[in-house]
């Protein structure tokens, strides 16, 4: 089955530290992969996607993902994270471009100053 | 240009009953997906409409159905409410076109909590 996993469900940082999220999927085909951010209150938005071309991509606020294809992976990257990170942070892919998202069960992200 | 909007923003109802929420899309976006959240099973992918036809289904219960309108807003139904379909409910809106491929972003909307008691 098509399923995309987290393996951090709890980090907990102090500012100005790195922060590197894990994401995997376990399908084949065509592969789009999404960050989405959910802070707390509000609605989810997306930090960054992957269709194709190069492997590693720029999101906003300083967020970059490498797509590493032999590891079925998408992790998620800051050099410096501040306490406004502070969400909880979601991986999402679509398999064989069926227009439908499969979550991860999501990385909550504290960062204290 | 506005984003997803949805109402109501909280609904609150009990077993046996049945619910609608409403969602309108971006404006020019015709594909509009439906997410159920609850902390237990996460982010669950409901069904997705373009163009008034359901073109994807998640694996969710007969009970759970939806519509889209010639305008691309979306109605989500829930007959029969319960105890377990208390979630938050997710819009969302993207410019994916009439081939079913996922050619855009799905931009999400605030969000429907439903409490069923």
């Amino acid at each position: 089955a098509q399923s995309v996993s987290q393996h951090n469900h709890h980090v907990i940082l102090s500012e100005a530290a790195s922060l590197e999220l894990g994401c995997n999927y376990s399908y084949g085909g065509t592969v789009n992969l999404f960050w989405y951010v959910q802070y707390p209150g509000q609605h989810l938005q997306l930090l960054l996607k992957y269709f194709s071309g190069d492997p590693l991509v720029k999101g906003i606020k300083g967020f970059e993902a490498e797509f590493i294809k032999s590891k079925f992976s998408f992790n998620l990257r800051k050099p410096s994270v501040q306490w406004s990170d502070t969400a909880e942070y979601f991986c999402a892919g679509v398999s064989g471009g069926y227009n439908k998202l499969i979550f991860g069960a999501g990385t909550r992200l504290a960062v204290h100053p | 240009k506005a984003g997803v909007t949805q109402t109501p923003r909280y609904l609150i109802k009990t077993r046996g009953q049945q619910v609608t929420l409403s969602c309108s899309p971006i404006s020019g976006h015709r594909s509009v997906s439906w997410y159920q959240q609850t902390p237990g099973q996460g982010l669950q992918f409901l069904f997705e409409y373009f163009s008034e036809t359901q073109r994807n289904k998640g694996n969710f219960p007969g009970r759970f159905s939806g519509r889209q309108f010639s305008n691309s807003r979306s109605e989500m139904n829930v007959s029969t409410l319960e105890l377990g379909d208390s979630a938050l409910y997710l819009c969302a809106s993207s410019s994916s076109g009439p081939s079913g491929r996922l050619t855009d972003t799905q931009y999400f909307g605030p969000g429907t909590r439903l409490t069923v008691l």
